[in-house]
């Protein structure tokens, strides 16, 4: 069965410090695999995907996640955060080829919070 | 491009009543749309999704009699909340996906703003 875990309920960082915000997943085959950006009442807003290729995926406003096969990984990762980063982040997965139903799965979020 | 709108964007009714919620593609065609429940502070929950032409495919726990969904053509599905109760508060989202053969290699989701309804 698929899954996606986001071990952190919440990351708090400094402004100007760099970030990041944990994401493992399970899935048979390759991954898609997703992040998403909440801000309250909204919908998400999407931030960068790795299908293939390079591992470090870059994506909006200066997010980038690097692919960790071996580690399950996806991790998103900000050198320098900004205030205007506090939301609520979700890790999302698909998986490939014949078995797969296409569905994305999400990990349960975890909420950024930048002090100045 | 791949705009994906939602009406309402919120909503209040009272308990008893049927609530439809509109997820429109606005620039693009969707063979497929998914609907989601979002509980306060936590993840999405798939409940269904929504394919052009044919019934939805419910996921398990999800009351197919209760949550109404049509998808008329490829840029509307309707989510219809039968005789709502306050359980049923909540914010919901629906995603739509590209028709196949576009031109991303991969057929994207891409969500709409969400409604929040409350029931009374």
């Amino acid at each position: 069965a698929q899954s996606v875990a986001q071990p952190e309920d919440q990351v708090n960082v400094a402004e100007g410090n760099p970030l990041t915000v944990k994401c493992t997943y399970s899935v048979s085959g390759n991954p898609y695999l997703f992040w998403y950006v909440q801000y309250p009442n909204r919908g998400l807003q999407f931030l960068l995907k790795y299908i293939t290729g390079d591992n470090l995926v870059k994506g909006s406003y200066g997010f980038e996640a690097e692919f960790n096969k071996s580690q399950t990984s996806f991790h998103l990762k900000k050198p320098s955060a900004l205030v205007s980063d506090s939301a609520l982040y979700f890790c999302a997965v698909r998986g490939q080829g014949k078995g797969n139903t296409g569905k994305l799965i999400f990990g349960q979020g975890t909420t950024l919070q930048v002090k100045p | 491009g791949a705009v994906v709108s939602q009406h309402p964007s919120w909503v209040i009714c009272k308990s008893g009543t049927s609530v439809k919620i509109e997820c429109r593609s606005l620039d693009f065609q969707a063979t497929t749309m998914f609907w989601y429940r979002q509980f306060p502070k936590q993840s999405l929950m798939l409940m269904a999704t929504s394919n052009e032409g044919s019934k939805a495919t419910y996921e398990q726990g999800v009351e197919k009699d209760k949550f109404l969904i049509n998808h008329a053509s490829l840029t509307l599905s309707t989510l219809t909340v039968t005789s709502a109760h306050p359980e049923d508060s909540s914010f919901y989202i629906c995603s739509a996906r590209r028709l196949r053969g576009a031109a991303s290699s991969y057929n994207e989701q891409f969500f709409g703003p969400g409604t929040r309804l409350t029931v009374l």
